[in-house]
């Protein structure tokens, strides 16, 4: 069964610390990759996500993400984070382009400052 | 735009209780889901839509039921309330291309039932 793993279910970093979150995926075939972000309280929106072309790619906040097909990752990366990216971070994907996206269980990101 | 709207914000049920939890969207979008999400569990699909009069099953559908009458409304029915429903719910929807596309997500509705 198609499933995604993201292997760092809790992290506490110092602002200005880089962050990586990583995401791991099940599936042999063609996938698009997403990185969803919900701050505290509310509702999730997208911070990247990745369907072709250039495998590192940009989204907002300063954050990245590198696909790589040969270790089925897709994992979220920042350089220097901020007490404001404090949040839960989730990795889902799509794997053959089916109707439904697959979750992965989400990272809880605290930043202290 | 108001884009997802989901009423009510929050709700407290007693057990065997029934509600509908509303969730509309003005973007035009054929996919529509409902997801509940509980600490360290991530997201569980319930009921999703690909189009109106057109409804499936996810993960989590027992204990609930939907309908999808027209393109902008997804309501979800939560019959004979137990407490393995508190839960927050989170209505979502994506354009025809489906789960290729971004999910736009509603502001989440917290139910308890005691």
């Amino acid at each position: 069964a198609q499933s995604v793993s993201q292997h760092n279910h809790h992290v506490i970093l110092s602002e200005a610390a880089s962050l990586e979150l990583g995401c791991n995926y099940s599936y042999g075939g063609t996938v698009n990759l997403f990185w969803y972000v919900q701050y505290p309280g509310q509702h999730l929106q997208l911070l990247l996500k990745y369907f072709s072309g250039d495998p590192l790619v940009k989204g907002i906040k300063g954050f990245e993400a590198e696909f790589i097909k040969s270790k089925f990752s897709f994992n979220l990366r920042k350089p220097s984070v901020q007490w404001s990216d404090t949040a839960e971070y989730f990795c889902a994907v799509n794997a053959g382009n089916n109707r439904k996206l697959i979750w992965g269980l989400g990272t809880s990101l605290a930043v202290n400052p | 735009n108001a884009g997802v709207t989901q009423t009510p914000k929050f709700r407290i049920l007693k057990i065997g209780q029934s509600m509908t939890l509303q969730c509309a969207q003005d973007m035009n979008h054929n996919y529509m889901y409902w997801y509940r999400q509980d600490p360290g569990m991530g997201l569980k699909l319930i009921y999703y839509s690909v189009g109106a009069g057109i409804t499936d099953k996810g993960e989590v559908p027992n204990g609930y039921n939907v309908s999808r009458s027209t393109t902008e409304d997804f309501p979800l029915r939560l019959e004979l309330a137990a407490p393995s429903q508190t839960s927050v719910y989170f209505c979502a929807s994506t354009t025809a291309q489906g789960a290729t596309g971004e999910l736009f997500f509603g502001e989440g509705s917290r139910l308890t039932v005691l």
